[in-house]
């Protein structure tokens, strides 16, 4: 089945960029979603982007998708002390299943 | 109007007692989920339910029986709570039907934290 690995801890300082990455095994995944989780929340959907798609904007958020080498990346322009979550990498196949990876955890620094 | 609403929001119970969550979505979606969220903050799926029937069973304990009365409905009877029961159970909805040609874009409720003493 799909796997999706992400790394657990990411820190950076208020203004700077933050780069979260992922990675996933199946080729035939279609879409690929970022999730934020607040703490003491649910998850909420950040953005997605179609597996047929290499980059998508909006507002401080870019999300580049690597087909070929199954790997997605969520950056965040000038982080603010707000964007302290964790992050959930998702890929969806065709079988009818989004499978999600452990969680970057987002700390900003002031 | 919340959209996934989940209840209670926290239960702290006795190892071995019966206990159920209940969750109820308004979006009109075909298909809900529970995901378990251990201490690390790790999500894993539990069950999914489409149009009141499970599509996806992951590896769970028996004493764990979602029971989907209607669409809208998923609730999630747990038997001989352990300890190891304890974390944050979410319920999450999502619009797919059965041809599966949605985004398969999930609406989580707030959780349900589990105290299992």
């Amino acid at each position: 089945g799909e796997d999706v690995e992400q790394s657990l801890f990411l820190s950076v300082r208020e203004g700077d960029s933050s780069v979260i990455n992922c990675t996933y095994t199946d080729s035939s995944s279609t879409y690929l979603y970022w999730y934020k989780q607040e703490p003491g929340a649910g998850l909420q959907l950040l953005t997605y982007i179609f597996s047929n798609m290499d980059m998508k904007q909006d507002q401080r958020l870019t999300v580049l998708l690597n087909k070929k080498d199954k790997h997605l990346s969520l950056r965040i322009a000038d982080t603010q002390t707000g964007d302290s979550a964790i992050y959930f990498c998702a890929a969806y196949t065709n079988a009818g299943k989004s499978t999600f990876g452990d969680g970057t955890t987002l700390t900003v620094k002031p | 109007d919340t959209a996934v609403s989940q209840t209670p929001k926290y239960l702290v119970t006795q190892m071995g007692n019966d206990k159920s969550i209940k969750c109820e979505q308004n979006l009109g979606h075909d298909t809900m989920y529970w995901y378990k969220q251990d201490s690390k903050k790790f999500l894993k799926i539990m069950f999914s339910y489409n149009n009141k029937e499970l599509i996806i069973n992951e590896t769970v304990p028996n004493r764990f029986s979602p029971k989907s009365p209607d669409k809208a409905h998923l609730n999630l009877h747990i038997n001989s709570l352990e300890l190891g029961d304890s974390a944050v159970y979410f319920c999450a909805s999502s619009q797919e039907g059965p041809q599966r040609v949605s985004k398969n874009i999930q609406y989580f409720g707030a959780g349900t934290r589990l105290s299992v003493l």
